[in-house]
């Protein structure tokens, strides 16, 4: 079965410069939820998307930004990078609408390392 | 959402089941019991969920109680794959609402 899928899996970048990350959900679903995991730490969500529009916030910083595309895919933007982005950066996606207890599925995450 | 309550870290001896315990006693009536686990540095699974039934799949088994405040994962048969921290979630379902992951409980699979 298709999952979710992340690109790209590794990307190194030093302080101040910016990344893009993308996120490609499971075919036919239409929320997309996107999570950071620090060394040693659980997932902290960061924001979540729902038929292209954002539907809860968490704790990303206001130096990133997201959204979600007509075809559902989404991008997470991240500009003047610090050390402490550094992390793994998750994807999820699941049906929202009428499907009430839809689980998310995540892909297998982006490691992003800022030098 | 309410808040989830985990051991930290829990052992079990491969083939035998692993229970892993979560107590969720401040749950709502609309809010689901969802359980998940995380391989090393990889992204979290999707186990299992229920809202106040017993649920089984191919994975595991998840027992609520009846006053829904506490639930049990079933894992029949543990093999050292199993070894992975479990989170144990609960969430109204709702419209890109997100997940709140917890300490969770780090199951190791002995041999």
């Amino acid at each position: 079965a298709a999952g979710v899928i992340q690109s790209p899996r590794h990307l190194i970048k030093e302080k101040r410069e910016t990344a893009t990350l993308k996120c490609y959900p499971i075919p036919r679903h239409d929320t997309v939820y996107w999570y950071q995991q620090g060394p040693g730490q659980d997932p902290q969500f960061l924001i979540s998307f729902y038929e292209k529009m954002q539907s809860d916030k968490g704790s990303i910083p206001d130096r990133f930004s997201a959204q979600q595309f007509s075809d559902y895919h989404s991008e997470l933007n991240m500009s003047s990078l610090e050390l402490g982005d550094s992390a793994l950066y998750f994807c999820a996606s699941s049906l929202g609408g009428v499907i009430y207890n839809s689980p998310l599925h995540f892909g297998n995450g982006t490691r992003l390392t800022v030098t | 959402d309410a808040k989830t309550t985990q051991p930290p870290s829990m052992d079990c001896a491969e083939g035998r089941a692993a229970n892993l315990p979560c107590n969720h006693s401040t749950i709502s009536g609309n809010e689901y019991v969802y359980w998940y686990r995380q391989i090393h540095s990889q992204g979290p699974q999707y186990i299992i969920h229920g809202l106040k039934n017993n649920e089984t799949n191919e994975m595991a088994s998840l027992i609520i109680t009846e006053d829904r405040k506490s639930s049990t994962l079933i894992l029949p048969h543990a093999t050292l794959r199993d070894t992975a921290v479990y989170y144990c979630i609960v969430r109204v379902e709702n419209y890109g609402q997100n997940f709140v992951f917890g300490p969770g409980t780090r199951l190791s699979v002995l041999p």
